[in-house]
């Protein structure tokens, strides 16, 4: 089955500057790399996604790149604001549509 | 994206026990998954529930522990059976929608078993 790893575990940046998470993936049938932002006690937002036809997207200051040959793919965030404080996951699902595997997140601290 | 409801949002249940989470989607999808986000951790598929047949479970995860219901396109359940400690965690359904098959997840139930 697929494989995702998510690196780094916990991210500590100063307000202003930039973030960037990033994930590995094993299968190579995964097409489409959603990422979602959580808020303590809250659920999972889909914030930016990218399926694997397209190199990088961007949404405002997030951005998602794709790497397919090497299976990696990254959430960028720039000039971080402290209501970016979360927890990030990545995920990866192919063939079964909607069915996603996640990262083990990565916990994002904006200091002002 | 589809509103997605569940029930109840929370509950505090005794080992041994069986609780039984609601899953309503405000419009008709094809599919619907159950999840498990245990304190601190990431979100684990535990199965897709598939209307009109069996669900299907994720290794590590077995009918007679939580069996799942789906008895049309708006809504699931999913049932924790004979409750553990362990079994306390946050438990989410979500819902492929659109084009890309966006995921998008439920309030969750967060259960602790005492």
């Amino acid at each position: 089955g697929e494989n995702v790893e998510q690196h780094p575990s916990t991210l500590s940046v100063q307000e202003g500057d930039s973030a960037v998470i990033k994930c590995t993936y094993s299968d190579s049938a995964s097409n489409y790399f959603p990422w979602y932002k959580q808020e303590l006690g809250k659920r999972p937002q889909l914030i930016i996604d990218i399926r694997s036809n397209v190199g990088e997207k961007k949404d405002q200051r997030i951005a998602v790149t794709l790497n397919k040959t090497a299976k990696h793919f990254s959430l960028h965030i720039t000039e971080t604001q402290p209501e970016d404080s979360a927890v990030y996951f990545c995920a990866a699902s192919g063939a079964d549509a909607g069915k996603s595997t996640f990262g083990d997140g990565t916990t994002l601290t904006v200091k002002p | 994206s589809a509103v997605i409801s569940q029930k109840p949002s929370r509950d505090i249940c005794q080992r041994g026990t069986s609780l039984t989470i609601q899953c309503q989607v405000d419009s008709q999808v094809t599919m619907m998954f159950w999840y498990r986000q245990q304190p601190g951790q990431s979100l684990t598929l535990i199965a897709t529930a598939n209307q009109g047949s069996e669900a299907t479970y994720e290794s590590g995860f077995v009918i007679d522990k939580f069996p799942i219901s789906r008895p049309n396109l708006t809504f699931s359940t999913l049932t924790v059976s004979n409750m553990s400690p362990e079994d306390s965690s946050i438990y989410l359904c979500s819902v492929g929608q659109g084009f890309l098959n966006e995921q998008f997840f439920g309030p969750g139930t967060r259960l602790t078993v005492l």
